[in-house]
């Protein structure tokens, strides 16, 4: 079935050092790859995401990148804060009939010291 | 801004109760889906629905079913409560994208605790 797999499950950086998140997926019709932050104890939610039709996408700090031959994709976070620190999980969607199945990956712990 | 409200923030049940979960968004969305977050675990699938009455099986619908009599409300229940079903649970609504998938909006979410 499909499957997303994240490493590492947890990171801890210097506050200014880079951190990079990755993941891999298995179902190749995979098209859309959205990356979520939850900060302790709050709700999910979108930071950024990427369309299979483009390899890579900036948002200020941010971006990720993606390997279609691969199947793999990744979250890279530049000068880190302590405000990055959070549970970051990637997705893949794929089309199945009437809606899209989003598969998430098992999380990163991101911690930043200060 | 999109809302999606989940009724509880914690529930405490015992063992074989019946338990509802209940989540309202209000962005006329027609997806709408209900995840349980464990640790080490990631956020997995229970069930999702895709337009009122419609429902279809998730990653791990076992001990769970759904009712979705109205688009903005879609609700989980435990039919008997255990304590494996001790959890966080979100609820999650999308809308529905003709080309490209659009993000999903997720509550704030349920932690249950079956003893």
């Amino acid at each position: 079935g499909e499957n997303v797999e994240q490493h590492p499950s947890t990171l801890s950086v210097q506050e200014g050092d880079s951190a990079v998140i990755k993941c891999t997926y298995s179902d190749s019709a995979s098209n859309y790859f959205p990356w979520y932050k939850q900060e302790l104890g709050k709700r999910p939610q979108l930071i950024i995401d990427i369309r299979s039709n483009v390899g890579e996408k900036k948002d200020q700090r941010i971006a990720v990148t993606l390997n279609k031959t691969a199947k793999h994709f990744s979250l890279h976070i530049t000068e880190t804060q302590p405000e990055d620190s959070a549970v970051y999980f990637c997705a893949a969607s794929t089309p199945r009939g009437a809606t899209n199945k989003l598969i998430f990956g098992t999380g990163t712990l991101l911690a930043v010291q200060p | 801004d999109v809302k999606v409200t989940q009724s509880s923030r914690y529930l405490v049940k015992r063992t074989g109760e019946k338990v509802f979960l209940e989540c309202v968004q209000d962005m006329d969305h027609e997806n709408m889906f209900w995840y349980r977050q464990d640790p080490g675990l990631g956020l997995r699938l229970i069930y999702f629905s895709y337009d009122v009455k419609m429902k279809e099986k998730g990653d791990i619908p076992e001990g769970y079913s759904v009712s979705r009599e109205k688009k903005e409300r879609f609700s989980l229940i435990l039919e008997s409560a255990s304590t494996n079903q001790t959890s966080m649970y979100l609820c999650a609504s999308r809308s529905r994208s003709s080309s490209y998938n659009s993000p999903l909006h997720f509550g704030n979410g349920t932690r249950l605790t079956v003893t």
